[in-house]
């Protein structure tokens, strides 16, 4: 079955960090562009950052330069995002989300999402 | 970066109609952009790819047109189940970037 599955729910304390892991399954890494999302209480979807096929390289977010870092362990097809310096605007659920790379993707199949997790900061 | 804008926001329909929401973005993006729908507390769910394609399971009254800035989604006759968010992405460049949301309201 083709889907990913995140790890479980944090809570952090301020200025903490936190990994939040992405397991794929149907596909492997390497055949998928991973990115993750970012949803805060009631609020829109918000790009962190992904492999961008077109630029040949993870990118990030502008917003969460360095205290992000992607990365990817194709041993297990697991993803990892970590996000260090915690603080209470960071409250979200994270999601991460592929897109085709270089799988034969049949239809919108490439185009997976977890299911979220959700980072709750407080002290 | 491309900026999306979408609207309306939101947008108040009955059962059974005609509803159409719109996309545009800042820069043309080609036809690299994705509908979905999002209900709450659940994650986003793929509804239309590459800006006219239904992605397979969905049903066929959403569709999806445009291409370059101006895109459409539209539901030909809403049923209890799509009221819901409903999100635009461009898939084109980096940062990617979403649009702000349409909430589709019971009127």
């Amino acid at each position: 079955q083709v889907q990913l599955v995140q790890s479980g729910a944090e809570v952090k304390k301020p200025g903490a960090s936190v990994k939040v892991s992405c397991k794929i399954s149907g596909y492997t890494l390497s055949e998928l562009s991973m990115h993750w999302v970012r949803q805060a209480p009631g609020k829109g979807l918000e790009w962190m950052g992904g492999f961008a096929p077109e630029d040949g390289k993870t990118v990030y977010a502008q917003k969460f330069q360095g205290r992000v870092t992607m990365t990817e362990d194709t041993s297990t097809d697991t993803a990892y995002m970590e996000l260090s310096s915690l603080r209470s605007e960071d409250t979200a659920v994270y999601y991460c989300t592929t897109e085709p790379y270089i799988a034969y993707c049949s239809g919108g199949s490439c185009y997976l999402w977890g299911q979220g997790t959700l980072v709750t900061v407080s002290a | 970066d491309i900026q999306m804008t979408q609207s309306p926001s939101p947008l108040s329909a009955s059962v059974g109609d005609r509803v159409t929401i719109t996309c545009r973005t800042s820069q043309t993006i080609s036809n690299y952009l994705n509908w979905y729908q999002q209900i709450p507390g659940r994650a986003p769910k793929l509804l239309i790819y590459a800006a006219s394609n239904l992605h397979p399971g969905v049903p066929l009254r959403f569709s999806g047109s445009g291409s370059g800035t101006d895109f459409i989604l539209t539901i030909s006759s809403l049923q209890p189940e799509d009221f819901a968010t409903y999100y635009c992405q461009q898939t084109y460049s980096t940062p990617r970037t979403f649009g702000q949301g349409t909430t589709v309201e019971i009127k």
